[in-house]
């Protein structure tokens, strides 16, 4: 069975600081990996996946993650935090839509990650 | 908007009551998809459709949670003789294919006193 972990419940870092968010999964075959932020009264909100190809990928917001296959990682990072973007962040894993069987599309989602953000 | 819509945002109820919660998913979507995110936790898959059938239900924790898309759009998750631990947000995500980009709504926050 699929299954993520967020090691860090709470990060803080102050504004204008790089942010790394650790996230790493356990999949039987390649996976289809995904971050999505959380704001209060608000739908979560896809900033990025990785299907395939290039192991580094960017998303919105100047969000940026990468596949790691050796250590199954996929940290979320960015250079320079702004105020927004505080908020709680999930990294999710997906089977492969393309492998067949019921269960594509069904993400399993890590506990998240709450990033408070200091002036 | 033409965004995923769930009704209502807020849901106060007794135990042992019932209640359905309402999708309205991005017109045109053919998958829809049903999590349920306790408080300090990621969401949880609950159920899958494929137009109007359940592709996969394994994630219903039991037979007092069910639900239906009779049309192949609209869902109602309808929940049986509610507990206090089901209280949790429950959300909801359309896609156009299955295993495309899920689009999520807002959320029907359950409480039950």
């Amino acid at each position: 069975a699929q299954s993520v972990t967020q090691p860090d419940i709470h990060i803080t870092v102050s504004e204008g600081a790089s942010l790394e968010l650790r996230c790493n999964y356990s999949y039987g075959a390649t996976p289809y990996l995904f971050w999505y932020v959380q704001s209060p009264g608000q739908g979560l909100q896809l900033l990025l996946k990785y299907f395939s190809g290039d192991t580094l990928v960017q998303g919105i917001k100047g969000f940026e993650a990468e596949f790691k296959r050796s250590q199954s990682s996929f940290n979320l990072r960015k250079p320079s935090v702004h105020w927004s973007d505080a908020a709680e962040y999930f990294c999710a894993v997906a089977a492969d839509p393309n492998a067949g069987g019921t269960s594509y599309g069904k993400l399993t989602f890590g506990q998240g990650t709450i990033l408070t953000v200091h002036p | 908007g033409a965004g995923v819509s769930q009704t209502p945002s807020n849901k106060v109820t007794e135990k042992g009551k019932y209640v359905e919660l309402r999708c309205d998913p991005i017109s045109g979507h053919t998958a829809l998809y049903w999590y349920r995110q306790s408080l300090g936790q990621g969401p949880e898959f609950l159920i899958y459709f494929q137009g109007t059938g359940a592709a996969d239900d394994s994630g219903l924790p039991n037979d007092r949670f069910f639900a239906v898309r009779p049309e192949g759009s609209v869902s109602t998750l309808k929940i049986q003789r509610t507990e206090r631990g089901d209280s949790a947000m429950y959300l909801c995500a359309s896609s156009a294919l299955a295993g495309g980009r899920q689009f999520f709504g807002p959320g029907t926050r359950l409480t039950v006193l």
